[in-house]
């Protein structure tokens, strides 16, 4: 069936140090969101991206979906330590339209 | 507004035993959707709801039933807790399906003893 995997699936990264987590789909995907999930919390949307090759910014984070629609990545630049927790990426299912979690990439920073 | 709320937030049930774990939105969001986590396995859809009456499967659905007798609520019941069923619920609505925002409730965590 459809696949949503995401790489890595942890990073420790020093505050100020940059961080890149890569989503990859198995088909075409008609459009991708990223959610973050603070440790304890529940995930919360960030973004959803639907154009090709589309890029977006939120202050220090960058998102990005591929030329062929079937990878994105998530790019923060100087991690903080309020950058802390696992960030999901999600595509709706070419058959029934239900979204498809990748298993997230925790992230932790070290102050 | 609300959005989604989930009670309990703890649970502890000895194997055998049945509970509901309730979920509600105020959103008027016609769907809705349950996913446990589980440590390295992501968020996966046990059951979903485009809308009151209408109930299918998701990937994990073995062990728990639901129904969507109105808009705003979808209960998810554990018919006979097994110990494999210890994890975090999370209940979600959105819009409509697949291209939506989710809104995410709290969370449930469940321990099977």
């Amino acid at each position: 069936g459809q696949q949503v995997m995401q790489i890595p699936q942890y990073q420790h990264v020093q505050e100020g140090e940059d961080f890149t987590t890569y989503c990859n789909s198995s088909t075409t995907l008609s459009n991708i969101q990223w959610y973050k999930q603070r440790p304890g919390g529940h995930p919360v949307f960030l973004i959803q991206l639907v154009k090709s090759g589309e890029v977006k910014k939120q202050k220090r984070l960058t998102f990005q979906f591929g030329e062929a629609k079937k990878n994105s990545s998530l790019h923060i630049t100087a991690t903080q330590t309020t950058d802390v927790g696992t960030y999901f990426c999600a595509g709706p299912s070419s058959n029934t339209g239900k979204l498809i979690f990748g298993q997230g990439t925790t992230l932790q920073v070290k102050p | 507004n609300a959005g989604v709320t989930q009670t309990p937030k703890f649970q502890v049930l000895k194997t055998g035993q049945s509970m509901t774990l309730q979920c509600a939105q105020d959103m008027n969001h016609e769907y809705m959707s349950w996913y446990r986590q589980d440590p390295g396995m992501g968020l996966r859809l046990i059951h979903y709801s485009v809308g009151a009456g209408i109930t299918d499967q998701g990937e994990v659905p073995n062990g728990y039933n639901v129904s969507r007798s109105t808009t705003e609520d979808f209960p998810l019941r554990l018919l006979s807790a097994a110990p494999s069923q210890t994890s975090v619920y999370f209940c979600a609505s959105s819009y409509s399906v697949g291209s939506y925002e989710q809104y995410f409730g709290p969370g449930t965590r469940l321990t099977v003893t």
